[in-house]
């Protein structure tokens, strides 16, 4: 399978620990998203990268949120001192394209669940 | 920004058509996604419009027009399977940000 792929699947932890989930993206695609979508809502945008670089930040991202992509393939999000909000499905999507018209695949996503 | 707005929950009869309508208040538009989403899965790309008009795939058909900020996406035949969440995103002008931005989704319930 060359889709999407994302570690864990799932992950329940306690409030104020550290987590972090990777994303491997379809091997050809230069952009890479995080989104985190809550039920009953659709994804919403957290950050982006082209190929290793982070160009893009949601202003709604607080601090204990970062992401790296250090050699323009998988990527990883961190979040730190989790809280209870943090609580939801983190997706990550890929693409491939320069014009901003390019459909983005997702992965399946990590349902994360803050205690 | 970008202001996305599309009914929350519809319900079907198998074997029957839906529409599902979406309409969107932009300060830059290049064109509209539909996906599919099944309950706790990832959402599946169904359909990108940049021009005005019908695109027709198979039993989805997708509708957009650029001047009244409105799309809707057409299902026929409905099958059980297509019990899903229906999600519009509009896609930003070229050259600026590349995010699209997603509306709430729309809840179809097929029922036999």
């Amino acid at each position: 399978d060359t889709g999407v792929s994302q570690d864990p699947r799932h992950k329940i932890t306690k409030r104020g620990q550290n987590v972090t989930f990777r994303c491997d993206p379809i091997s050809e695609h230069n952009r890479l998203y995080w989104y985190r979508q809550t039920l009953g809502q659709g994804p919403e945008f957290l950050t982006y990268f082209q190929n290793e670089a982070q160009l893009e930040k949601s202003r709604l991202l607080s601090d204990r949120f970062s992401a790296e992509r250090p050699k323009g393939s998988f990527s990883t999000l961190e979040i730190q001192r989790t809280e209870q909000g943090d609580s939801a499905m983190y997706l990550c999507a890929s693409s491939f394209g320069t014009g901003g018209q390019e459909t983005q695949y997702f992965g399946p996503g990590t349902r994360l669940l803050v205690l | 920004g970008q202001n996305i707005d599309q009914p929350t929950e519809m319900t079907a009869t198998e074997g029957a058509i839906v529409q599902i309508n979406c309409t969107y208040q932009t300060s830059g538009f290049n064109g509209l996604f539909w996906y599919q989403q099944h309950a706790g899965e990832a959402p599946t790309f169904l359909s990108y419009n940049v021009l005005d008009g019908l695109e027709e795939k198979g039993r989805f058909s997708s509708f957009l027009s650029r001047s009244k900020g409105y799309s809707y996406l057409l299902l026929k035949e409905l099958q059980m399977k297509d019990s899903a969440s229906y999600l519009c995103a509009v896609s930003p002008t070229s050259g600026g940000s590349y995010i699209p931005t997603f509306g709430r989704g729309t809840s179809l319930i097929v029922h036999p």
